[in-house]
C-alpha cells in the first residue's frame, strides 16, 4: 500500500522560505516521478512542479524562480522549498506520485496535505 | 498555459441520477486528460486517466470520454458517496493544469 505524508511548519513568516517534506512508504522514490500541488480558495488546484527518477525537475513558471524540489533517496523522501513567501502562498500543499499511461502523467497517490499559513 | 474550463461549476442531483460534467481545454490535448474526485477535508482521489481509462478499484458507474478539446465525466447512477467535487487535469504539456472544479451536491 502506497502512502505519502507531508510534513512541515504550519506557519511561515512573509519573505521567509517554506520547506516541506514528503515521506513515501510502500514505493521507492527511485522508480517514480513526484509532484507538489497546492490548493487555495482563490486559485483552486495548482501544480507547483515535479522531480523525475533521475532528479530532473520542471516547475510551474508562475513559481519557477522561487521553487526547488529535491530527492533524498536514503530516506525515501522528496522536498519542496519555496522562497520569498507571501500571503498569496497560503494554501494546502499536497505531494503526489506520478502514475504513467500512454498519455502522460496522472497523480495516482496523494498525501493528505499540509496546511501552510503565511503571516505578515 | 493550457486553460481547463469545467461546467457546470456546481450541480444539484439526487441518488440514482445520471450526471455529466464537461471539461474543455483551451487547445487540443489529444486524450491527455485525467479526472479526480475530492471530498471535503480530503486529498483528491484519482479516477480516470487518458480520458476514458478507469483506475483500478473505481466503480464502473464512472466513465469518461472525449478527445481534442472537449471531455466528459459521467456517473451513470449516483450513489451517496459520489457527492463531492470533481476536477479535470491535463497532462499534455507543462505546466500541468486543473479545471476549477464541479461541486456535485444534493
Amino acid at each position: 500500500q502506497v502512502h505519502l505524508q507531508e510534513s512541515g511548519p504550519g506557519l511561515v513568516k512573509s519573505s521567509e522560505t517554506l520547506s516541506l517534506t514528503c515521506t513515501v512508504s510502500g514505493a521507492s522514490i527511485n522508480y517514480y516521478s513526484w509532484s507538489w500541488i497546492r490548493q487555495s480558495p482563490g486559485k483552486g488546484l495548482e501544480w507547483i512542479g515535479y522531480i523525475s527518477t533521475g532528479g530532473s525537475t520542471s516547475y510551474n513558471p508562475s513559481l519557477k524562480s522561487r521553487v526547488a524540489i529535491s530527492l533524498d533517496t536514503s530516506k525515501n523522501q522528496f522536498s519542496l522549498r519555496v522562497s520569498s513567501i507571501t500571503v498569496a502562498d497560503t494554501a494546502l500543499y499536497f505531494c503526489a506520485r506520478h502514475g504513467l499511461s500512454g498519455y502522460g502523467s496522472h497523480f495516482d497517490y496523494w498525501g493528505p496535505g499540509s496546511r501552510v499559513a503565511v503571516s505578515s | 498555459d493550457i486553460q481547463m474550463t469545467q461546467s457546470p461549476s456546481s450541480l444539484s442531483a439526487s441518488v440514482g441520477d445520471r450526471v455529466t460534467i464537461t471539461c474543455r481545454a483551451s487547445q487540443t490535448i489529444s486524450s491527455y486528460l485525467n479526472w479526480y474526485q475530492q471530498k471535503r477535508g480530503e486529498a483528491p482521489k484519482f479516477l480516470i486517466y487518458a480520458s476514458s481509462s478507469l483506475q483500478s478499484g473505481v466503480p464502473s458507474r464512472f466513465s469518461g470520454s472525449g478527445s481534442g478539446t472537449d471531455f466528459t465525466l459521467t456517473i451513470s447512477s449516483l450513489e451517496p458517496e459520489d457527492f463531492a467535487t470533481y476536477y479535470c487535469q491535463q497532462s499534455y504539456d507543462f505546466p500541468y493544469t486543473f479545471g476549477q472544479g464541479t461541486r456535485l451536491e444534493f
